[in-house]
């Protein structure tokens, strides 16, 4: 069974501009989280959706955003970046027994 | 609202000794309680999880830990280190529930194996 694919795995981009990452996750699994990770503040939680709904939603302001299509795949966008934006965004897919399987992450830094 | 903390940002360790990572929740409910690790530039990789049932869980790569609610921990023992386990390790509890989906996460423990 393939595992959680996120592309690309390294982005570099610069102040001001906007910025789409991708998450397919397993097959099958119909639940896709975000997570952003910074060494200052961690791991949070940005969004999950179900089913191409918005579930639940973390404390980070309406420049992130996300959405989820029919085949399960999704994709977080962050828009106007800041150079506090920098930090790797892991995607989670969920379903079964297994809770929570994690994709190697996107490594975005912003310049 | 639900936390998890992990008391010891970094630990060293020989090869060969015993390892025990502290983790303490705090949440409303049944936990539903997860260790990950990650190493350098990667993502997470699921170690072990705790749902409901017997308390001590077994993992993969030799990996244990034992639920206790009596004093809201989960903490992540293994007999005996490899230079390979170094690494990052983080504890998290989440939320399973229909329509409540995520996992908070400790800050994780950074594991140091000395030869």
């Amino acid at each position: 069974k393939a595992g959680v694919t996120q592309t690309p795995r390294y982005l570099i981009k610069t102040r001001g501009q906007q910025v789409t990452l991708s998450c397919s996750p397993i097959s099958g699994h119909r639940s896709v989280s975000w997570y952003q990770q910074t060494p200052g503040q961690g791991l949070q939680f940005l969004f999950e959706y179900f089913s191409e709904t918005q579930r639940n939603k973390g404390n980070f302001p309406g420049r992130f955003s996300g959405r989820q299509f029919s085949n399960s795949r999704s994709e977080m966008n962050v828009s106007t970046l800041e150079l506090g934006d920098s930090a790797l965004y892991l995607c989670a897919s969920t379903g079964g027994a297994n809770g929570y399987t994690f994709g190697s992450g996107t490594r975005l830094t912003v310049v | 609202a639900q936390s998890v903390t992990q008391p010891d940002i970094h630990i060293t360790v020989s090869e060969g000794a015993s390892l025990e990572l502290r983790c303490n929740y705090s949440y409303g409910a049944t936990p539903y309680l997860f260790w990950y690790v990650q190493s350098p530039g990667q993502g997470l990789q699921l170690l072990l999880k705790y749902f409901s049932g017997d308390t001590l869980v077994q993992g993969i790569k030799g990996f244990e830990a034992e639920f206790k609610r009596s004093q809201s921990s989960f903490n992540l023992r293994k007999p005996s280190v490899h230079w390979s386990d170094a690494a990052e390790y983080f504890c998290a509890v989440g939320a399973l529930s229909e329509g409540a989906q995520k996992l908070v996460f400790g800050q994780g423990t950074r594991l140091t194996i000395n030869p």
